[in-house]
């Protein structure tokens, strides 16, 4: 399995744009999370699915970022307008139940820098 | 909603000498402890996890701790190899859900 998959791994864009983050993970993992690692807040949970449904968003800062699973292979994490404090990595990760273990794999991240 | 204290912030020890990193937790129904090892600019990757019916777990020279009653579990590092220098992040899983509130990360130097 080639693992957690995140697109872009490098994002540049400039104040008041869109970005969208994309996310497959590990075929027949039913969870999945975004995180958003900074060295001031560290690693944090944004929001997380279980089979495509969001369970706790709880973590989204702010109405300028949304997230969608549309299906178990992909999800998306936007933020329209972006602002320079939204630079940062962003990290999904994936794990499955029924397993004995809660593992969380990691993708790669994003590094996003907002201008 | 469940806070995950970590510390200390940085750790510097000499090679072949042991580290200890400590966690506290707050919500009594986390049963699920795992930490997780970062290298620069990598993706975090767990190394060992303990469940609260376990007190104490080890592979090779890593090894944590679970003090349920206190609510801290620790990990331990033996016989530090310049390979072990990372950042190293507990976790714990609110409420015994899927989630994991992480600590504030330890950054581990092993210095030759």
């Amino acid at each position: 399995d080639a693992g957690v998959i995140q697109s872009p791994r490098h994002e540049v864009t400039e104040m008041g744009q869109e970005v969208t983050l994309r996310c497959k993970p590990i075929s027949g993992h039913d969870y999945l999370f975004w995180y958003r690692q900074t060295m001031m807040r560290g690693l944090e949970l944004l929001i997380y699915f279980n089979n495509n449904v969001p369970i706790d968003d709880s973590g989204m800062p702010e109405d300028r970022f949304s997230a969608k699973m549309p299906n178990a292979s992909f999800s998306t994490l936007k933020i329209q307008p972006s602002e320079p404090r939204d630079s940062a990595v962003y990290f999904c990760a994936s794990t499955e139940t029924g397993s004995s273990y809660n593992e969380q794999f990691f993708g790669p991240g994003t590094r996003l820098t907002v201008l | 909603g469940e806070n995950v204290e970590q510390h200390p912030s940085t750790l510097s020890v000499q090679e072949g000498d042991s580290a200890v990193i400590k966690c506290t937790y707050s919500d009594s129904a986390s049963n699920y402890f795992p930490w997780y090892k970062q290298e620069l600019g990598k993706r975090p990757q767990l190394i060992i996890d303990i469940r609260s019916n376990v007190g104490e777990k080890k592979d090779q020279r890593i090894a944590v701790t679970l003090n349920k009653t206190a609510k801290h579990f620790s990990l331990h590092i033996t016989e530090t190899q310049p390979e072990d220098s990372a950042v190293y992040f507990c976790a714990a899983n609110p409420q015994g859900a899927q989630k994991l509130v992480f600590g504030q990360g330890t950054r581990l130097t092993i210095n030759p």
